[in-house]
């Protein structure tokens, strides 16, 4: 019982370059979201989805693209990484109905050189 | 703008002293606000939830009491243990949105 993954758990790239970093759910989760983690600022919402191929903006999602093509995966793709896109980079899923709780996955730890 | 304000941005606690948290959120339609406990290098995990409903809820050592009122609930932690030390979240969610609305986290060091 994997639950919900996320990979690489570490990444060091160069500004500019495009990085994408995977989600992937063993729970059938309808809903899942991309968040990211900055001292000060707690967990942002980048991109959430509802179901496969239904994906929706959040708080902060300049910079950043997000596809839906089955429901266990979300992968989030930065296409020119910046230096302030540098942060922990959280995936969460949801039940579609019965519970608001969202579990995460272990976060991707992302440095933009 | 953040729908949830949470308060202190840290704390330091003695072992067996009480660490209490504050969150304030103005939108009336939320129903369902939770804390969240987040360890180093791992991610958030649920540890409590409550409905506005009730006006406290007790799981062992923790216990989230909810004004509706003041539109605001807060987090208490009992006799804390260093293994409590950790980051906690308040969040909130309203029943048109499955998204939350997080608050900015809370440090919390507990001190053997």
């Amino acid at each position: 019982d994997a639950g919900i993954t996320q990979s690489p758990r570490y990444k060091i790239t160069e500004t500019g370059r495009q990085v994408t970093l995977m989600c992937h759910q063993t729970w059938s989760h309808s809903y899942m979201f991309w968040y990211r983690q900055d001292l000060g600022h707690g967990l942002r919402l980048i991109y959430y989805s509802a179901a496969a191929d239904i994906t929706d903006k959040g708080e902060v999602p300049d910079g950043y693209v997000v596809s839906r093509s089955k429901t266990e995966n979300f992968p989030l793709t930065l296409e020119s990484a910046t230096r302030s896109q540098t942060s922990v980079y959280f995936c969460a899923s949801r039940v579609t109905s019965g519970g608001y709780e969202q579990y995460f996955g272990p976060g991707t730890r992302l440095t933009v050189t | 703008q953040q729908q949830v304000k949470q308060s202190p941005q840290s704390l330091i606690v003695q072992k067996g002293g009480i660490s209490i948290i504050n969150c304030a959120y103005e939108n009336t339609a939320f129903d369902y606000f939770p804390w969240y406990q987040q360890f180093p290098g791992k991610g958030p995990a649920l540890l409590i939830a409550i409905r506005p409903d009730v006006s406290e809820k007790k799981e062992g050592r923790f216990t989230i009491s909810f004004n509706k009122s003041a539109k605001q609930f807060s987090l208490h932690i009992m006799d804390s243990q260093p293994g409590d030390s950790a980051t906690y979240f308040c969040a909130a969610s309203s029943p048109f949105d499955y998204k939350l609305s997080f608050g900015a986290g809370t440090t919390v060091t507990v001190r053997a």
